[in-house]
């Protein structure tokens, strides 16, 4: 099992402010991928990165993978209470199984 | 299209009771995964099957077993239920691969309490 750590594990924010959520381990992933979940529900996609130095952006929120695929971020902008959730990162290793992260708890209070 | 769907929403057993976690899937996906997540430890892979008759343990498979006899359905089995099983449990189903910016579904979970 691959160890991806996640930081940090809690992150109280007003609206309006940027906040930044880090992946990190020691081991190289084939593919990553970060996930919402909120309480009562499963864990929703929220993107997959595959490339070394990747950064994919879906509106307020921007998603980096690290050049040796290591290790990740999301960053979001302007958060709004909306983005209020448990953010996972995952990664895919030699065997197409995914590691889970222990997962960042957000809350953006408005 | 219902997704994933998961049964029953609660549940809470008795110290070595048994009971099955219901999952099924209306997308045509060929792989499922069961996953249990406790609290500040993430989602843990407890067995997986990549197509009807075909299953795999996962990282903690130790007091469950499961079956794969239709696409659609792979139900979890726990035999003799201990309080360590105490989780929220997840199946998920994906078309190919995990990872390989492959998709995962995940069903609501089943929250499992063993007192």
């Amino acid at each position: 099992t691959q160890l991806l750590e996640q930081s940090p594990q809690f992150l109280s924010i007003q609206e309006g402010e940027n906040l930044t959520v880090y992946c990190n381990s020691s081991s190289v992933f084939s593919s990553l991928q970060w996930y919402r979940q909120e309480p009562g529900e499963g864990p929703v996609l929220l993107v997959t990165v595959v490339t070394g130095g990747e950064v994919k952006k879906l509106k307020r929120l921007t998603f980096q993978f690290g050049d040796a695929r290591k290790d990740s971020s999301l960053h979001i902008t302007a958060a709004q209470p909306g983005d209020t959730g448990l953010y996972l990162c995952a990664g895919a290793g030699e065997d197409y199984k995914l590691s889970f992260g222990a997962g960042t708890t957000v809350t953006v209070r408005a | 299209n219902a997704g994933v769907t998961q049964t029953p929403k609660f549940r809470i057993l008795k110290i070595g009771q048994s009971m099955t976690l219901q999952c099924t899937q209306d997308m045509n996906h060929n792989y499922m995964y069961w996953y249990r997540q406790d609290p500040g430890m993430g989602l843990k892979l407890i067995y997986y099957s990549v197509g009807a008759g075909i299953t795999d343990k996962g990282e903690v498979p130790n007091g469950y077993n499961v079956s794969r006899s239709t696409t659609e359905d792979f139900p979890l089995r726990l035999e003799l239920a201990a309080p360590s099983q105490t989780s929220v449990y997840f199946c998920a189903s994906s078309y190919l691969r995990q990872g390989v910016d492959n998709e995962q579904f995940f069903g609501p979970g089943t929250r499992l309490t063993v007192l």
